[in-house]
C-alpha cells in the first residue's frame, strides 16, 4: 500500500496564473481533505469531500475549488493565485469521513512569484 | 468556533528526559483527537488516535491522554530522543480537522 501520495511534490507559477494539484488516497478510503500550511503555521482546513461532494468547506474564497473522481483521487484547483497562496498543500485520506484516523500525503510545495 | 492551543510553543530538553506536550480544545463536542508529527517541510505522520469515547492511547514510549470534559489533551513521551526532534500538532475532528500550531521539540544529544 503506497498511502496517501500527492503530485506534484513542488510547483513554482507567478501571480495571475492557475493550478492544479492531486491526492490520490490511501487504498480503502473514501474520503479526501486539502489543507494550506503556510510557513511556521499549523495546516488550515480548506474542504473535504465524500461520494465525489464538497461536504465541509473552510474559509477560502472561491477560488479554491475541487474534485473528487470516482476512484476517490481527488484534486485542488486555485485560480488567480496570489503571492500569500504560496504554502504546503497537504492532503489526507480516510474512510467514512474523518470519523477515523486521518493519513496524510508528503504534501506540495506551491511557490508563487 | 473550535479553537485549539498548543504550549508550549517550543521546548528543548536534554535526552533521555520524559516530557509532557500540552493541548486545550475549546469546544468538547469532538469525535476523536489525533497527534501528529511533522519534520520541516515534510508532511505529516499520525502518532496516536484517541477517540471521543477513550481515556487514553498507548504506543511504545508515547502516551496520549484525553479529557473531554475539561477540553485537553497531552502527549507524553518517555526517554526522549534526538530522533523525537519534530513539531508536534494536536488535531481535533469535530466534522473538520481544526489543528494547534504546534509545539517545536528539539531534543539535544
Amino acid at each position: 500500500d503506497a498511502g496517501v501520495t500527492q503530485s506534484p511534490t513542488h510547483l513554482i507559477k507567478t501571480r495571475g496564473q492557475q493550478v492544479t494539484l492531486r491526492c490520490s488516497p490511501k487504498s480503502g478510503h473514501d474520503t479526501v481533505s486539502w489543507y494550506q500550511q503556510a510557513l511556521g503555521q499549523g495546516p488550515q482546513f480548506i474542504f473535504q469531500y465524500y461520494e465525489e461532494e464538497e461536504r465541509q468547506r473552510g474559509n477560502f474564497p472561491d477560488r479554491f475549488s475541487g474534485h473528487q473522481f470516482p476512484n476517490y483521487s481527488s484534486e485542488l484547483n486555485v485560480n488567480a493565485l496570489l503571492l500569500g497562496d504560496s504554502a504546503l498543500y497537504l492532503c489526507a485520506s480516510s474512510w467514512d469521513r474523518g470519523y477515523n484516523e486521518q493519513f496524510f500525503g508528503p504534501g506540495t510545495r506551491l511557490t508563487v512569484l | 468556533k473550535q479553537e485549539v492551543t498548543q504550549i508550549p510553543a517550543a521546548l528543548s530538553v536534554p535526552e533521555g528526559e520524559n516530557l509532557v506536550l500540552n493541548c486545550s480544545f475549546t469546544d468538547s463536542a469532538i469525535y476523536n483527537l489525533q497527534w501528529f508529527r511533522q519534520d520541516p517541510g515534510k508532511g505529516l505522520t499520525s502518532l496516536l488516535l484517541i477517540q471521543s469515547s477513550q481515556r487514553e492511547q498507548t504506543s511504545g514510549r508515547l502516551n496520549a491522554s484525553l479529557d473531554k470534559s475539561s477540553g485537553r489533551s497531552t502527549l507524553y513521551i518517555a526517554a526522549s530522543q534526538p530522533g523525537d526532534s519534530a513539531t508536534y500538532l494536536c488535531v481535533v475532528e469535530g466534522g473538520k480537522l481544526i489543528f494547534g500550531q504546534g509545539t517545536e521539540l528539539s531534543v539535544k544529544p
